[in-house]
Parts: structure tokens; sequence; C-alpha cells
């Protein structure tokens, strides 16, 4: 069946620090993944989208890496922030289309000051 | 733009009352989608709609029923509402003609509690 993992442990980084948050998935041949972030209480917040034979993409202080031959994507926000501590989920391009996706359950990220 | 609402925020029901979930989107998206968060299961898509009029089962249907009469609101309803539907609701929507298809947006959630 179809999965996706990303790391339910919070992840803890320094203030200046890289983070890096992984978004592992089988038995899926996505044709696009996207990242979003999560506020306590909140809706989600769509982020970046990378498509299947896109193999990075940036936006300001976020980059987004795509490997379908490992089926992994890498989240990285450079010089972080305590205001970038939220969860953030990646979600897959679902096959039935309509643009329908699943969502990761996401992974926490606390910046400590 | 208020972008995607939803009424009400919060929401206590007794086992086997009903209740109806409004979402309201003012971006002329065509699709619309209903989702459930709960701890460590992530978001899983309930109904979703492609348009006005239509829709269609998402991964966890049972017990719930929608409707889209209009193209901006997409209606959630609990006919008999059971402890497990305990949860977070969250509409969104995506595509406006001539935009990207595959950004969702959401909005802040309903929080229902069943006893």
């Amino acid at each position: 069946s179809q999965k996706i993992e990303q790391n339910s442990e919070a992840l803890n980084i320094q203030e200046g620090k890289t983070a890096t948050l992984t978004c592992n998935y089988t038995n899926y041949s996505p044709a696009y993944l996207q990242w979003y972030r999560q506020d306590p209480g909140r809706g989600p917040v769509f982020l970046l989208l990378i498509r299947e034979n896109e193999k990075e993409k940036r936006k300001e202080r976020l980059k987004v890496t795509f490997d379908t031959t490992l089926k992994q994507s890498l989240f990285h926000i450079t010089a972080s922030q305590p205001a970038d501590s939220a969860t953030y989920l990646c979600a897959l391009d679902h096959s039935g289309g309509y643009q329908k996706v699943t969502f990761g359950t996401g992974t926490k990220l606390q910046v400590i000051p | 733009n208020a972008g995607v609402t939803q009424t009400p925020k919060f929401r206590v029901l007794k086992t086997g009352q009903s209740m109806t979930l409004l979402c309201a989107q003012d971006m002329n998206h065509e699709y619309m989608y209903w989702y459930r968060q709960d701890p460590g299961m992530g978001l899983r898509l309930i109904h979703y709609s492609v348009g006005e009029g239509t829709t269609a089962k998402g991964e966890v249907p049972d017990g719930y029923n929608v409707s889209r009469l209009k193209k901006q609101n997409f209606l959630l309803g609990l006919e008999s509402a059971a402890p497990s539907q305990t949860s977070v609701y969250f509409c969104a929507s995506s595509w406006a003609s001539g935009g990207i298809k595959e950004t969702q947006y959401f909005g802040p959630g309903t929080r229902l509690l069943v006893l």
C-alpha cells in the first residue's frame, strides 16, 4: 500500500542553523510533491511544490529536493529563526487525479534562540 | 479576500446528534475538499468536489455526507455523530481557472467534540 513517512519526532535546532526535514514514500509514483506549514490551531499553509522532473526548488530561505529514485524529498530551511517553529507536512500527488493529495503526518520543528 | 472560512470554529455534540459544517471560499476555486486531522494520523480526505453540483468520496467517507449546491460553498454533514468523529475538520479549496491547480488553500478548522 502507499505510504508516506515523516520523522514523527520533533526536530530541535539552534537559531541560525539549517533545518533539514525528510519525507520518504513507498509504492508511489507521484507527479509532484508539496510542502505545507502548520501552526498550532491553524490550517496548513502551502510553501512549495516540486514536480517529478525537477531536482530542486528554492523560495527565499527554503529549498526542496525531490529524488524519485530514492523516493525521498528533503526540505531545508537555511538561517533558521524561532518564527520558523511549526509542523511541516509533505503531501504527494494522489494517483486518482483531481489534484487529490495524500499528506504525511508532519514533523514538528523547534528553533531554539 | 477572506480566503477559506469555516463555521463553526468549535462545537460539542452528543452521540447521535446531527450537525452541518459550512465551508466558504471567495477565490472562485473549482475544487473543494474536507479533511479530518487526528493526532498521529495526519490529514485524511473525507469527501471532495471537482465542481458545483458534484461530490466524490475520499479516504474516510463513512458517517459523513456533503453537498456543493453553490460553487463557493461546501457543506459537510454528520447525520448521527459518534465519538470516533471527534476531530479537527479542515476545508480546503484549489484551482481557479488559469492558476496553479495543485495548491490547496485551507480554512482555519473546526474542532468537534462528540461526547
